[in-house]
């Protein structure tokens, strides 16, 4: 199948601070990006999908100017918690969609301090 | 967006066949099952998905009631890597507004004995 990626794999930060995540789809041109965040021992919860060049469409309950998504090509897309709490510690995922088939990212570990 | 029901979890030994069922009593003509599988700390991988007919592939195999109401993946041998939290999900098709958006529900924690 194809190949997402995430970078970084995990990291700290401190409480108040910006964290960036880089999302790529590797081998194929993804027309549609997603992101979710997966609390311990919970299922994935879409926060928001993006469009190449389009603003983001956030689920209901996500905070846009929180969770800053930019997608500025087909096959790069960053999630940016901004002033991050301990509360958005979590595990972020992408995923990348190709039409018909899409493919996840191996994940984001946040933690915040 | 249509939900699905399958049960919270269940077991297996290794080597035997498993059958993961999933009821989607409310699904549309134009949405897709497909099926996830995740392994902790990692993002999910794609597993198979399908419309109407029955699908195989090198993982699994989708078994889809004539009704569409319901659906069953099948796991022909088990292994101790198949051992993850199985997701049926309905996915609209892209276009539109849904952009083909997949809405995970709890899935079924799948164990495999040894």
């Amino acid at each position: 199948g194809a190949v997402v990626s995430q970078h970084p794999s995990w990291v700290i930060c401190k409480s108040g601070t910006s964290v960036k995540i880089e999302c790529r789809s590797l081998d194929f041109q993804a027309t549609t990006m997603f992101w979710y965040r997966q609390f311990p021992k919970q299922s994935l919860m879409l926060m928001a999908t993006s469009n190449e060049g389009s603003k983001a469409t956030y689920e209901q309950g996500v905070e846009k100017d929180k969770f800053l998504i930019n997608h500025a090509s087909l096959t790069l897309s960053t999630l940016t918690v901004t002033s991050a709490h301990p509360e958005d510690s979590s595990f972020y995922i992408c995923s990348a969609s190709a039409y018909y088939e899409q493919y996840f990212g191996p994940g984001t570990r946040l933690t915040v301090t | 967006d249509a939900k699905t029901t399958q049960p919270n979890s269940m077991e297996s030994n290794e080597e035997e066949p498993v059958h993961l069922p999933c009821n989607h009593s409310t699904i549309s003509g134009t949405d897709y099952i497909h099926w996830y599988r995740q392994l902790p700390s990692q993002g999910p991988e794609y597993v198979i998905h399908g419309l109407t007919s029955n699908v195989n592939n090198r993982m699994a195999s989708l078994a889809i009631a004539e009704d569409r109401k319901s659906s069953t993946l099948i796991l022909h041998r088990a292994t101790l890597r198949d051992a993850a939290v199985y997701y049926c999900i309905l996915r609209t098709r892209p276009g539109g507004t849904s952009y083909g958006k997949l809405t995970f529900g709890q899935g079924t924690i799948l164990t495999v004995h040894p």
